[in-house]
């Protein structure tokens, strides 16, 4: 089982709709949950981090975390063409002293 | 805050070259260092992780003779790719976490592009 899981292919969204991406993890220890995001070409920048049950919001973008079902996910409100990008969740996992990522969710804008 | 920074951002070299790639964290004092190749539309890789005044860890099937990780400093690390050859093309992009936090945030830098010729 891989340690971070982001199952979904490439999401399209009509500019302005509500982009949903999820992550599921295997490590039921981990405590810091990471969102990262990467446009072609670039390397990813952190856009959230949740450690903590429920929702955290910044802007348009809102974490969930729910440890019991061991999943994480990313809403983007409002989607914007400038969205489009590929989305990189990352697990602290209690097993190696480093972030595991997956292998990300392609994330399209239509205007 | 926290910015991490690489040199050269982009290098083309020939085949049985060395190539060494530098990242700095510019505002923060970085304990951990990681390397990370990425192929065109391919999920990040983890090379291995530099920790300041000791040997890098490398992941499963990377050559340490090959890729030679130093961390001489809480601000520097470089990636020297050693007698380079075509399969090396890749983006390289270092990524760092900030000695003073607790927390687990990794801060990446720009990326260099490896063409080997």
């Amino acid at each position: 089982q891989k340690e971070v899981e982001q199952n979904s292919g490439p999401l399209s969204v009509p500019e302005g709709a509500i982009a949903s991406l999820n992550c599921t993890y295997s490590d039921r220890g981990s405590q810091s949950f990471f969102w990262y995001r990467q446009y072609s070409g670039k390397s990813p920048e952190l856009i959230m981090f949740i450690y903590s049950n429920g929702d955290k919001e910044d802007g348009r973008f809102t974490a969930q975390l729910n440890k019991a079902s061991q999943y994480v996910s990313l809403l983007i409100r409002d989607s914007q063409p400038s969205d489009s990008a590929t989305y990189l969740c990352a697990v602290k996992t209690e097993r190696n002293n480093r972030l595991a990522f997956g292998k990300g969710n392609q994330v399209v804008v239509i205007p | 805050g926290a910015v991490v920074s690489q040199h050269p951002s982009w290098v083309i070299c020939k085949s049985g070259t060395s190539v060494k790639i530098e990242c700095r964290s510019l505002d923060f004092q970085a304990t951990t260092m990681f390397w990370y190749r990425q192929f065109p539309k391919q999920s990040l890789m983890l090379m291995a992780t530099s920790n300041e005044g000791s040997k890098a860890t490398y992941e499963q099937g990377v050559e340490k003779d090959k890729f030679l990780i130093n961390h001489a400093s809480l601000t520097l690390s470089t990636l020297t790719v050693t007698s380079a050859h075509p399969e090396d093309s890749s983006f390289y992009i270092c990524s760092a976490k900030e000695r003073e936090r607790l927390s687990w945030t990794q801060y990446f830098g720009p990326g260099t592009r490896l063409l080997v010729l």
